[in-house]
């Protein structure tokens, strides 16, 4: 298993266009999480699967912001009607225990 | 709610030495982990160190070492023998305990270690 894989690593936009994000997880791992990433500060929780049930969603998700996990294997997270404060890492994150969560490396959303 | 504070936003450790990064939460659970994860630049987050809050025990990973207080709410990294792959950003983060398994991380904003030759 190669880790959690995240499509594309960098994506620039313009405001107002929807973008689309994908997350692959490690296949054995029932719980996948998404988190935003701003420049100088800490990842923040935006929502989580387990398995294909989204189970909880940050405030931070407005209804602009949609997460699926089909199936309860890759998840997409897509941004309709872009603003330039949606600009940030995107990062996803998978895990089957407490103390086993795996990273991806990110997409970075760039929105002009 | 969690919060996660670390107030080092910068450090820097010349090769070889030992330095310590601070880091306090707030919770009102009794049951909980803590994490200290690795951010190097343009890189993804890996784990350095986890705590179960009920052990007593300070967790210990090679060079890498935790003060877990409690009662104080602090819990800060030692990392000794600096070696220049340790420059990147630390996040300090909270996971309370559930019997379902992970839940979702909060992270403090950061502390950028750079380490000198």
């Amino acid at each position: 298993d190669t880790g959690v894989s995240q499509d594309p690593r960098h994506k620039i936009t313009k405001r107002g266009q929807n973008v689309t994000f994908r997350c692959d997880p490690i296949s054995e791992h029932n719980r996948l999480y998404w988190y935003r990433q701003t420049l100088g500060q800490g990842p923040e929780f935006l929502t989580y699967f387990q398995n294909e049930a989204q189970l909880e969603k940050s405030r931070l998700l407005s209804d602009r912001f949609s997460a699926e996990r089909p199936k309860g294997s890759f998840s997409t997270l897509e941004i309709q009607r872009t603003e330039q404060g949606d600009s940030a890492m995107y990062l996803c994150a998978s895990s089957l225990l407490a103390y086993g969560y795996t990273f991806g490396s990110g997409t970075r959303l760039t929105v002009v | 709610a969690q919060t996660v504070t670390q107030s080092q936003p910068e450090m820097s450790v010349q090769e070889a030495e030992t330095v310590t990064l601070s880091c306090t939460y707030d919770t009102s659970e009794s049951n909980y982990y803590l994490f200290w994860y690795k951010q190097p630049p343009s890189r993804q987050m890996i784990l350095v160190i986890r705590q179960e809050a009920y052990k007593q025990q300070n967790a210990t990973e090679n060079r890498f070492s935790v003060n877990f207080q409690k009662a104080a709410k602090s819990f800060s990294l030692k990392i000794s023998d600096s070696q220049l792959g340790d420059t990147a950003m630390y996040f300090c983060a909270f996971m309370k305990h559930t019997q379902g398994g992970s839940e979702k991380l909060v992270f403090g904003k950061g502390t950028k270690l750079t380490v000198n030759p």
